[in-house]
């Protein structure tokens, strides 16, 4: 498809277990992004990849929340031993890299709804 | 670092009516751009508009205008002729410019829900 991307689209998981979330971003986009939204609340930053530069974790909530990009394309967010604040829609989105004349606008997946019970 | 506070509690218009979004912004840098998205009930994040702080104009597109105050930091969205579609939430949101072209992570705000009455 020509959008973001995002699986599992639900899932459910018991508290302690490790959960992965996978992201597609649009073919040629170099900037990927991920967003934790919690019900009825703002999106909070979690990560940020920019082409083939370290990426900007300053947003990881604790040490079990982790990201990684393969070949610059898909990304994966891995949260360890899952809590029930965990529970949220984690939001991917992806942008043209540089600025340019373009707004640099986000393009955002339908989200990845992680329940922790 | 960047800030984005939009404070507004849930708004209410009539249809067909104007209504201002309000956001006001803080940030050390020099050039940085502005968006705004809509959240609908669905949950996709829709991009509405975008002012770049050099900008000389306000941004338009459509029924919705960015009114850029750049010396009070504020960016309010107005929403023309409101329409019932229009009911859902607004983030507000922005990113530094940095020099050499690229961007760096899009802030937002904590959003304001829109309702808009029939």
């Amino acid at each position: 498809g020509a959008g973001v991307s995002q699986s599992p689209s639900n899932k459910v998981t018991e508290k302690g277990k490790d959960v992965e979330l996978r992201c597609d971003p649009i073919s040629g986009h170099t900037a990927l992004y991920w967003y934790r939204q919690s019900l009825g609340q703002g999106l909070e930053f979690l990560i940020y990849f920019q082409g083939n530069s370290a990426p900007d974790k300053s947003g990881l909530p604790s040490d079990r929340f982790s990201a990684e990009r393969t070949g610059g394309s898909v990304s994966t967010l891995t949260i360890q031993r899952t809590q029930q604040e965990d529970s949220a829609v984690y939001l991917c989105a992806s942008s043209l890299g540089s600025g340019g004349k373009g707004t640099g606008e986000l393009f955002f997946g339908e989200g990845s709804r992680l329940t922790v019970l | 670092a960047q800030k984005i506070t939009q404070t507004q509690p849930g708004m209410f218009v009539q249809e067909k009516e104007a209504v201002t979004l309000d956001c006001t912004y803080d940030t050390s840098d020099p050039s940085y751009g502005l968006f705004w998205y809509k959240q609908p009930s669905s949950g996709e994040m829709i991009f509405l508009i975008y002012q770049g702080s050099y900008d000389q104009q306000n941004a338009t597109e459509g029924r919705y205008s960015l009114n850029f105050q750049k010396a009070r930091k504020s960016a309010n969205l107005v929403i023309s002729a409101s329409q019932l579609g229009d009911s859902a939430m607004y983030f507000c949101a922005m990113r530094g410019l940095i020099r050499t072209g690229a961007n760096s992570k899009l802030t937002f705000g904590k959003g304001i829900t829109l309702s808009v009455r029939p």
